[in-house]
C-alpha cells in the first residue's frame, strides 16, 4: 500500500505559539490532501481539504485563520496551528489521495501527530 | 443526510473468539465502503475495500460482508489476537468529486487474554 508519513509525531507546546505539521507521500504524487482532527473515543473529523497550488476548502466551523494549510507540492502538505491554546490540544492525522485512474482512488492516512498545548 | 453507523459501540472479547462488527449506512449515491483498523495513537489502517457490486471479501482473518440493498455492512474477526485490540471505523464514499469520506464513530474492540 501508499505510505503517508506525518512529521513530527507529538509534539508539546506552549499556549500562543504555532505549530508546523507536515504530511508526505512517500511514493505517489497527491494533488489532494486532507487534514483531520480527532479527539479521544471520537471519530476523525473533517477540517480541510488541501489543494495542491491552490487554497485549502476548510469544513464549517474550521477557522481559516487558526489552521494555515499550505500544499506547495505534489508530495507536502502542511498544517500551522497558530496561537496554539490548550483546547487544540488533539491527534492531528492527514491523509493522501491516490488517484490510480477512472475511479480508482483511495485516501491513504498517516500515522497522526499528537498535539498537547500547554 | 449522509450518515454511518456502527455497533457495538464498544466489545470485549476472549482471545480466540470470533466477533462481528456491523455498520449501516445510508450515503447516496454510494460509491464504496472500507473497514479500517485504528490503534490506539496511530493512524486509520485499510483492512478492506468494497463496491457496489462485491458482497464480500477478505483480508486474512478478517472478512467484512456487503449488502448494498440493506446497505449494511458487517466485519468478520476470526480466532482474534491480542493486537486485534483497536478501534474498527466503517468509512463510506459517496459518487461526488469531493474524494470525501463519511466516518462511522467506530467500534472499541478489546481482546483478553
Amino acid at each position: 500500500g501508499a505510505v503517508v508519513s506525518q512529521h513530527p509525531s507529538r509534539v508539546i507546546c506552549k499556549s500562543g505559539t504555532s505549530v508546523k505539521i507536515e504530511c508526505r507521500s512517500l511514493d505517489f504524487q497527491a494533488t489532494t490532501m486532507f487534514w483531520y482532527r480527532q479527539f479521544p473515543k471520537q471519530s476523525l473529523m473533517l477540517m480541510a481539504t488541501s489543494n495542491e497550488g491552490s487554497k485549502a476548502t476548510y469544513e464549517q466551523g474550521v477557522e481559516k485563520d487558526k489552521f494555515l494549510i499550505n500544499h506547495a507540492s505534489l508530495t507536502l502538505s502542511t498544517l500551522t496551528v497558530t496561537s496554539a491554546h490548550p483546547e487544540d490540544s488533539s491527534f492531528y492525522i492527514c491523509s493522501a489521495l491516490r488517484v490510480a485512474g477512472g475511479l480508482d482512488r483511495e485516501q491513504f492516512f498517516g500515522p497522526g501527530t499528537r498535539l498537547t498545548v500547554l | 443526510k449522509n450518515q454511518v453507523e456502527q455497533s457495538p459501540q464498544s466489545l470485549i472479547i476472549l482471545e480466540g473468539k470470533n466477533c462481528t462488527l456491523q455498520c449501516n449506512y445510508t450515503v447516496s449515491p454510494f460509491s464504496n465502503l472500507r473497514w479500517y483498523k485504528q490503534d490506539t495513537g496511530r493512524g486509520p489502517v485499510s483492512l478492506t475495500i468494497m463496491t457496489f457490486s462485491e458482497n464480500t471479501k477478505s483480508n486474512g482473518r478478517y472478512t467484512a460482508t456487503l449488502d448494498a440493498d440493506t446497505k449494511q455492512s458487517s466485519l468478520h474477526i476470526t480466532a482474534s489476537q491480542l493486537s486485534d485490540s483497536a478501534s474498527y471505523i466503517c468509512v463510506v464514499s459517496a459518487v461526488d468529486s469531493s474524494y470525501k469520506l463519511i466516518f462511522g464513530s467506530g467500534t472499541r474492540l478489546l481482546v483478553r487474554p
